[in-house]
């Protein structure tokens, strides 16, 4: 059972280059998250999805766009990527949005030169 | 506002029991979240509460809940050096609706000493 997978693991990109970060559940989970973690801010929600069809933004939407194209998958796009994106990027589901854990991805290293 | 704090930095010795604290100031928690992250991977589901509840126990793990004093925490008994990661503590919030927060403290850096 993979759970969350994410990929790529590793990416480094130029200022003002795009790239989208996939993620993939196998939990059959309703709801589907992005975070990025950086040094001492903890986790920090970018955009979610609580059910299929619909996203929502987070506490740190600006730069970032997301697609949830099945109940599967939920992608993440920087559309010209900047040195603040600099970060590590967790994907994650859960069975609802309300109430239920989240499971984590692995997580994508992203640096932004 | 919605806020959860932790210590950064908690050193114990192989064998003691290692004691993880957290706060946080939304009153409205539905359910509390100790998640653990070694180096490269993602977070891991390690236990949860409920907030009527006042303890949980899972095997060398054991949560403690002051609802009162908004303050969580983990004891991990018998602490071994697979034990040293990363531990978040995490509160869901419950501002109505069919969606509510998870909010994450900065995690606590758990080392333990052969």
């Amino acid at each position: 059972n993979a759970g969350v997978t994410q990929t790529p693991k590793f990416q480094v990109l130029k200022t003002g280059q795009s790239m989208t970060l996939q993620c993939a559940q196998d939990m059959n989970h309703n709801s589907m998250y992005w975070y990025r973690q950086d040094p001492g801010m903890g986790l920090r929600l970018i955009y979610y999805s609580a059910s299929e069809g619909t996203t929502d933004k987070g506490e740190v939407p600006n730069g970032y766009n997301v697609s949830r194209l099945n109940k599967r998958e939920f992608s993440l796009r920087l559309e010209s990527a900047a040195p603040s994106q600099t970060s590590v990027y967790f994907c994650a589901s859960s069975e609802f949005a309300a109430n239920s854990p989240l499971h984590f991805g692995n997580g994508t290293r992203l640096t932004v030169t | 506002g919605e806020d959860v704090e932790q210590s950064l930095f908690l050193s114990v010795r192989e064998g003691d029991s290692s004691v993880i604290n957290c706060t946080y100031t939304d009153s409205s928690s539905t359910y509390l979240y100790w998640y653990k992250q070694e180096p490269g991977a993602g977070l891991q589901l390690l236990t949860y509460i409920f907030s009527n509840m006042d303890m949980k126990q899972d095997q060398r793990l054991t949560v403690l809940l002051n609802k009162k004093d908004k303050h969580l925490s983990l004891r991990i008994a018998d602490t071994q050096t697979g034990d040293s990661a990363i531990y978040f503590c995490a509160e869901r919030t419950n501002h109505g609706g069919a969606t509510n927060k998870l909010i994450f403290g900065t995690g606590t850096l758990l080392a333990v000493q052969p």
